[in-house]
């Protein structure tokens, strides 16, 4: 079974604004990944984030994990239209390299 | 640099009919994986494997047989297609013990079971 969910499923916003997407997951991690999937295509890795660290930055792109709510977030700034695409939270499982992946949270950033 | 690559992009087949997607990789990974992406059910693990003449089961591997006989090259076969195996599946590998922990994925193979 799927250890995470994303929510929103589907967030619009424009141009500008700030985009937040949230994962939850059930069990003990040692790391939580990010992914971004544009329509039609492969993911493309965006961040790991470790159990020991709380937030991590790449550009505009800021991602925080609380063990003791068990939960991360993605946070997009200023956004742009080229940023429309679906992100994927994803965990490795029970410790080993097999990774799990959410469902997804669809952006849409409108010009 | 090509990546992961995957073949064919689209194929369309019969109820009962078999067939292998393709995947390869230039990176020398160790680890390969086949995930199959359906509406609304995110991506799910077929199966994986760690390294040349490895292979285990993911989250949903009925109907679908893998080897890996060398590094680079890592088949997926179904046996005898059902109307729901109709998917997108992606190959995705990455190196073992990576800091960054990146699964590169190919771009995917579209297919249709009638």
């Amino acid at each position: 079974s799927q250890q995470g969910e994303e929510d929103p499923q589907a967030l619009s916003i424009q141009e500008g604004e700030n985009a937040t997407m949230n994962c939850s997951y059930k069990t003990s991690i040692n790391n939580l990944q990010w992914y971004r999937q544009n329509s039609g295509r492969g993911l493309v890795h965006l961040i790991l984030i470790r159990s020991n660290e709380r937030e991590k930055h790449s550009g505009r792109l800021r991602v925080t994990l609380d063990t003791s709510k068990k939960s991360s977030s993605l946070l997009i700034t200023a956004s742009r239209a080229a940023d429309t695409a679906s992100y994927f939270c994803a965990k490795p499982q029970g410790g080993s390299e097999k990774l799990v992946f959410g469902k997804g949270t669809k952006l849409t950033v409108n010009p | 640099n090509a990546g992961v690559t995957q073949t064919p992009k689209f194929q369309v087949l019969k109820t009962g009919q078999s067939m292998t997607l393709q995947c390869a990789q230039d990176m020398n990974h160790e680890y390969m994986s086949w995930y199959r992406q359906d509406p609304g059910m995110g991506l799910r693990l077929i199966h994986y494997s760690v390294g040349a003449g490895i292979t285990d089961q993911g989250e949903v591997p009925n109907g679908y047989n893998v080897s890996r006989s060398t590094t680079e090259d890592f088949p997926l076969r179904l046996l005898s297609a059902a109307p729901s195996q109709t998917s997108v599946y992606f190959c995705a590998s990455s190196y073992r013990g990576s800091y960054t922990g990146e699964l590169f994925f190919g771009e995917g193979s579209r297919l249709t079971v009638l």
